[in-house]
């Protein structure tokens, strides 16, 4: 299994551009979420998705938008960057507990570098 | 929005040192996750608890599921220059939704 991989790595954006940031994983996970990190803030949770065809906003969802088309992709993306969103994103994955009744320990990806000029 | 505390902010101790640091929350949870990330990379999982009072240990790591739900604790011994990084605390509310807490940066002296 690759887990959860992301792609870019390393991203450079300037204000007003679209972009979008891609997640996808192997494991047959029903649950997965975005998460921005910012120095000094831990992980924020973007937006998050318990099942193909269903996404909800986390703590932090404007500028942002997620679709879940299958159980293994997940992208986010970001229509008009500004520089607040410079930060690390963090794609996630799990198993639901409440629908499945296995654990819910998240598995992260690698994150990708987003930086807006 | 959820608020999950955690200390200290940052450790700096010698080598062979044990480690403790806590978690607490606004809210009760019903499960608590420690994480632990090196840079550049993303948070990897080092302990679930899923019972209050719940006691785990992962090698030299252990970790408590706090009576109240409403914190948690772990616990490092002899830490080696490995155990570098930044330490998380985590939950899940009642909606899916996962929550954070602010880290915990731990430098290990040689």
């Amino acid at each position: 299994n690759a887990g959860v991989t992301q792609t870019p790595k390393f991203q450079v954006l300037k204000t007003g551009q679209s972009m979008t940031l891609q997640c996808a994983q192997d494991m047959n996970h029903e649950y997965m979420s975005w998460y921005r990190q910012d120095p000094g803030m831990g992980l924020r949770l973007i937006h998050y998705s318990v099942g193909a065809g269903i996404t909800d906003q986390g703590e932090v969802p404007n500028g942002y938008n997620v679709s879940r088309s299958t159980t293994e992709d997940f992208p986010l993306r970001l229509l008009s960057a500004a520089p607040s969103q410079t930060s690390v994103y963090f794609c996630a994955s799990s198993y639901n507990y409440r629908t499945s009744g296995r654990e819910n320990t998240q598995y992260f990806g690698p994150g990708t570098r987003l930086t807006v000029l | 929005g959820q608020q999950l505390n955690q200390s200290p902010q940052s450790m700096f101790i010698q080598e062979g040192e044990d480690v403790s640091m806590n978690c607490t929350s606004s809210s009760i949870f019903n499960t608590w996750l420690w994480y632990k990330q090196d840079p550049g990379e993303g948070p990897v999982l080092l302990i679930a608890l899923y019972k209050a009072g719940e006691l785990t240990s992962n090698g030299r790591l252990t970790a408590q599921f706090g009576t109240t739900r409403k914190d948690s604790f772990l616990n490092i011994s002899a830490s080696i220059p490995s155990d570098v990084g930044i330490y998380f605390c985590a939950g899940p509310n009642t909606g899916n939704q996962f929550y954070f807490g602010t880290g915990t940066s731990l430098t290990v002296i040689p």
